[in-house]
């Protein structure tokens, strides 16, 4: 079955303590990337990924690190966590970027 | 810069009304594409649609179809005889040939009820 996998899907931590939530895909997607969602702001991209070893940010990149070392998993990092971090954050992948984008069932975070 | 507009918050309306959610969009691209997602109480996104701005024709798919005026920029989403499954956030999205970002609208929350 063609999915994007998120872990985990609930997550509650303190201030300051790293974590990641990992992502990945196996529809052999080029393009992949995060979104936070926020009540009253939609969804806004954190970073994303054209391909292996290709990243850049997205339009609320603070306080998040990615990695794409291998082509099906793209990993969101947050070194020391804010409570303003507090968020829905949601992996998507699609073919190219201009193309249906599959997403995850998303990470509920909240930072305390 | 590229933006998406969905000036309703939250639409109610009765099962078997009509309803049409706004989505106007920004951009200074060309070529461009337009897209709609439902995300429903259990909260995944679900793709509905994807159009290019070549494209102005307008879609009908069941009780879903979508008006594309390049005149207006606007992308707009109608339901027909709405049914209470359809309450959901429904999201606009925009990508250009120029960027790799997509960015997408606050969503429309629609409630329809019974």
């Amino acid at each position: 079955e063609a999915q994007v996998t998120q872990n985990p899907r609930y997550l509650i931590t303190v201030t300051g303590k790293k974590l990641t939530v990992t992502c990945s895909q196996n529809m052999n997607h080029e393009y992949m990337s995060w979104y936070r969602q926020d009540p009253g702001l939609g969804l806004r991209q954190i970073y994303y990924s054209m391909n292996v070893e290709v990243t850049d940010k997205g339009d609320v990149p603070e306080g998040y690190k990615v990695s794409r070392k291998e082509k099906r998993n793209f990993p969101l990092i947050l070194e020391s966590p804010s409570p303003n971090q507090t968020s829905l954050y949601f992996c998507a992948s699609s073919t190219r970027m201009n193309t249906e984008a599959f997403f995850g069932q998303g990470t509920r975070l909240t930072v305390v | 810069a590229q933006k998406v507009t969905q000036a309703q918050t939250e639409i109610s309306v009765v099962e078997k009304e009509d309803v049409t959610l706004d989505c106007v969009y920004e951009t200074r691209d060309t070529t461009y594409y337009l897209f709609w997602y439902k995300q429903p109480p259990s909260g995944e996104l679900v793709f509905l649609i994807r159009r290019n701005s070549f494209d102005e024709q307008n879609e009908i798919s069941g009780r879903y179809s979508w008006n594309f005026q390049k005149s207006t920029s606007s992308f707009n989403f109608t339901i027909t005889a709405s049914q209470v499954v359809d309450s959901a956030v429904y999201f606009c999205a925009l990508s250009s040939y120029n960027t790799d970002k997509l960015i997408f609208g606050t969503g429309t929350r629609l409630q329809v009820f019974p």
